[in-house]
Parts: C-alpha cells; structure tokens; sequence
C-alpha cells in the first residue's frame, strides 16, 4: 500500500524567508512524486513533478524539490516565501493508476 | 479551452436523496479521477477511468457509482446520501496516468442534512 506523509499541518513563515514543506512517501516500486498547490476555493495546480532523472526538480513559482531515494522524501523549498505563496499544498505520489495524496500543509506568509 | 469544469457548484442534499455530479473535459484526456476532500484526509480517490467506458475503485468508493459513456464525461452519483458523504468533490483528468499532470476542476461543495 502507498502512503504519503507530510510533516506539520500548518507552516508560519516571515516573508522573505524560506520555506520548506516536508513529504515522506512509501512505495515498492519506484516512484512518479508530485507537489501540487491549492488556493481558497479552487483546485489543485500542479507545482512540479519528479518522474525520472535529475533529482532537484524546479517548479513554477520559485519552487523545488529534490527526490532523495535513501531517505524516501521529496520536501519543497523556497528560498524566499512571498505573500501569494499563501495556500495549502499537496504531495502526491503515483502508483498503478492511481494518486495518492498526503493530507495537505497550509502555509501561512506573515508580513 | 475551458480545461475541466464541474456541476453543480453547490448542492444540499437530505439523507437517502440521490444526485448526480458531472464532470467535463475538453482536453481530450483518457484517464478521469473523481476525489472528494476532507479536513485533515487531503484528496481520497473515490473512482477513476482509464478510457470510455471503464471505470475502476479507487481508496473510498462505497456508497457512489461512476460511469464513462463519453470520453469527455465522467459522472459521479450517489443514490442514498448520507451525511457522511458531505465533504467538497473534485473531478480531475490526464492525457494518461504515470508522469502525466492531473488538471482539477473547481469542485463541488456537497451539504447532505
């Protein structure tokens, strides 16, 4: 069975400093990761996506993640958190057919 | 393109009423998800479909049904709601699974009395 962790249900941070949200995933075979971003009422966006090759995968908005097979996470970063990076964010990973979702991290950017 | 839209927007149901939710893709996507999202649980996947006319279980698929007639048209019923199933729905769909992106419709917010 696949599971999706995501450390810290709500993230405070000053703007301007870095963000990270954490995703630990279990899985028997390779994995296909994913961070996706929702705002109020709305849907998912996908952020960016790890299939294969380079391990530090860039995103839209300043975001990235990086694969580390050994230690089984995918963690999102920004080097510096800007009022509108406000949401909540998703990871996910894929698996034969289907998406499996952590449970969200909300984060919150203090002026 | 209007990517991935969904109706109703909002419905309030009572207990034991059936509704049909509709989802509707102009992407020509093969692969269509529905999830619903609860508080604390992130997205759940309820059923999905690899291609017109399969649908397949997903995580949490008791008490729905889906079909697949059309390639553009995934639908989403319940035929005795339950306050249980109260919670916000989101249609999603592929060009394939694996690597693809999923593109997320703007959900349903389902109230059941």
């Amino acid at each position: 069975a696949q599971s999706v962790t995501q450390l810290g249900s709500h993230v405070s941070v000053s703007e301007g400093a870095l963000v990270l949200l954490r995703c630990n995933y279990s899985s028997s075979v390779p994995p296909y990761l994913f961070w996706y971003v929702q705002y109020p009422n709305q849907g998912l966006q996908l952020l960016l996506k790890y299939t294969t090759g380079a391990t530090l995968v860039k995103g839209i908005n300043g975001f990235e993640a990086e694969f580390k097979k050994s230690e089984t996470s995918f963690h999102l970063t920004k080097p510096s958190a800007h009022m509108s990076d406000a949401a909540e964010y998703f990871c996910a990973v894929y698996n034969f057919n289907k998406f499996y979702f952590g449970s969200g991290t909300k984060l919150n950017v203090k002026p | 393109n209007a990517g991935v839209t969904q109706t109703p927007k909002f419905r309030v149901l009572k207990t034991g009423q059936s509704m049909t939710l509709l989802c509707a893709q102009d992407m020509n996507h093969e692969y269509m998800y529905w999830y619903r999202q609860d508080p604390g649980m992130g997205l759940r996947l309820i059923h999905y479909s690899v291609g017109e006319g399969t649908t397949a279980k997903g995580e949490v698929p008791d008490g729905y049904n889906v079909s697949r007639l059309k390639k553009q048209n995934f639908l989403l019923g319940l035929e005795s709601a339950a306050p249980s199933q109260t919670s916000v729905y989101f249609c999603a769909s592929s060009y394939s699974g694996k690597s693809e992106t999923q593109y997320f419709g703007p959900g349903t917010r389902l109230l059941v009395l």
